[in-house]
């Protein structure tokens, strides 16, 4: 399978706790996008990466949220002393084109309880 | 502010007819525009796109319309199939922004039903 994964697909955890989330993007794909759904939204942009350098970070983005990508291939996105408003889907999009369709991962789901 | 918007959350059509899906944006700076299908549990899957300079793009059953001056884009599905119940998305981006990111801004999406 030569598609975007994420893993973990699923993951609950105690409000306080930090939790970590791993995208691997199509290879050669330059471009890798974070979106965060809830229920009943269309996706939302949370931060983009152009090989291993952040460029956008959506407002949505607080300061208990980071992403990296090390090395321009695999990204990571963590949440510090999770919230129970940060349940949500979680997904990962990579293109290798400026103007063309982003392909999205199966995303992760949090569940902060 | 909801740039794109899907203002019908849900849509039944009977197999073999056509379903229309309809969208609407107000950012004039929006250039490009996909449809995405989503089933549950899954990521959202491209289906069609369009850019602001043509009026139509058509991929087998699918065919997306922009009409640019009343801000509308409409997908087209001809003849709609039992598979094709799912959440579509409409979303745009603008192609040269502040950041050169080609973020997709994207709508709350319409449910659709076909039915046999």
């Amino acid at each position: 399978d030569t598609g975007v994964s994420q893993n973990p697909r699923h993951k609950i955890t105690k409000r306080g706790q930090n939790v970590t989330f791993r995208c691997d993007p199509i290879s050669e794909h330059n471009r890798l996008y974070w979106y965060r759904q809830t229920l009943g939204q269309g996706p939302e942009f949370l931060t983009y990466f152009q090989n291993e350098a952040q460029l956008e970070k959506s407002r949505l983005l607080s300061d208990r949220f980071s992403a990296e990508r090390p090395k321009g291939s695999f990204s990571t996105l963590e949440i510090q002393r999770t919230e129970q408003g940060d349940s949500a889907m979680y997904l990962c999009a990579t293109t290798g084109r400026a103007d063309n369709e982003q392909f999205f991962g199966p995303g992760t789901r949090l569940t902060v309880l | 502010d909801q740039q794109v918007k899907q203002n019908s959350p849900s849509l039944s059509v009977q197999e073999g007819r056509i379903s229309i899906l309809n969208c609407d944006y107000t950012n004039s700076m929006f250039d490009y525009f996909l449809w995405y299908k989503k089933y549950p549990a899954e990521g959202p899957t491209f289906l069609i796109s369009i850019s602001s300079i043509k009026d139509k793009n058509e991929d087998g059953r699918f065919t997306v319309f922009l009409n640019k001056s009343a801000k509308h884009l409409s997908l087209h599905i001809v003849p709609s199939q039992p598979g094709d119940s799912a959440v579509y998305f409409c979303a745009a981006s603008e192609r040269k922004d502040l950041y050169n990111t080609d973020k997709l801004i994207f709508g709350t999406g319409t449910r659709l039903q076909v039915f046999p």
